[in-house]
């Protein structure tokens, strides 16, 4: 097994552009998770899927984030436009079953908006 | 409001020693708790699971308590070794939901 997939590995773009950042979940598992790190703040869920459907989006930090599980082996999370405060390691993690199912996390991506 | 917290400042411990490091929490009445180790540049990876009627879960040199009156888990690990040196996180679900919320980690070093 792969493991959950992320991709880009690094990003670095300019303030104002849009950023999408992939990923694969493992196969077979039905919840994914979008996490964003930083030194400040810590590792904090910007939203969840059960299903491809979301579940719980509240932690997404305003408008221009937007996120979408087409189908059980793709998701996306897109910022547009992006801006320096943005900048951050996001990771993607997948889980199979009950609620407490551990997660499984991708390597994450590196976004840096200059 | 909700908090998860663990201790900020790194640990540093010499080789053979048992590490012990805390995780508190308030507001919350967790039905587990979780803890993940990470590497610099890595995902979080899952260590152990310990339910609230479970006051202990072991695997291995890695032992896990949890006081649900104190609000407190307690993770140790036993005869530890350079190559244990990483952050270590708990986590824990806000509700009956699929949503982990986490703390903010503690680095941990063991010096040989």
């Amino acid at each position: 097994d792969a493991g959950v997939i992320q991709s880009p590995r690094h990003e670095v773009t300019e303030m104002g552009q849009e950023v999408t950042l992939r990923c694969k979940p493992i196969s077979g598992h039905n919840s994914l998770f979008w996490y964003r790190q930083t030194m400040m703040r810590g590792l904090e869920l910007l939203i969840y899927f059960n299903n491809n459907v979301p579940i719980d989006d509240s932690g997404m930090p305003e408008d221009r984030f937007s996120a979408k599980m087409p189908n059980a082996s793709f998701s996306t999370l897109k910022i547009q436009p992006s801006e320096p405060r943005d900048s951050a390691v996001y990771f993607c993690a997948s889980s199979f079953g009950r609620n407490d199912s551990p997660l499984h996390f991708g390597n994450g991506t590196r976004l840096t908006v200059t | 409001s909700q908090k998860i917290e663990q201790n900020s400042e790194a640990l540093n411990i010499q080789e053979g020693k048992t590490a012990t490091l805390t995780c508190n929490y308030t507001n919350y009445s967790p039905a587990y708790l979780q803890w993940y180790r990470q590497d610099p540049g890595r995902g979080p990876v899952f260590l152990l699971l310990i339910r609230e009627n479970e006051k202990e879960k072991r695997k291995e040199r890695l032992k896990v308590t949890f006081d649900t009156t104190l609000k407190q888990s307690l993770f140790h690990i036993t005869a530890s070794q350079p190559a244990d040196s990483a952050t270590y996180l708990c986590a824990l679900p806000p509700g009956n939901t699929g949503k982990l919320i986490f703390g903010q980690g503690t680095t941990l070093q063991v010096k040989p």
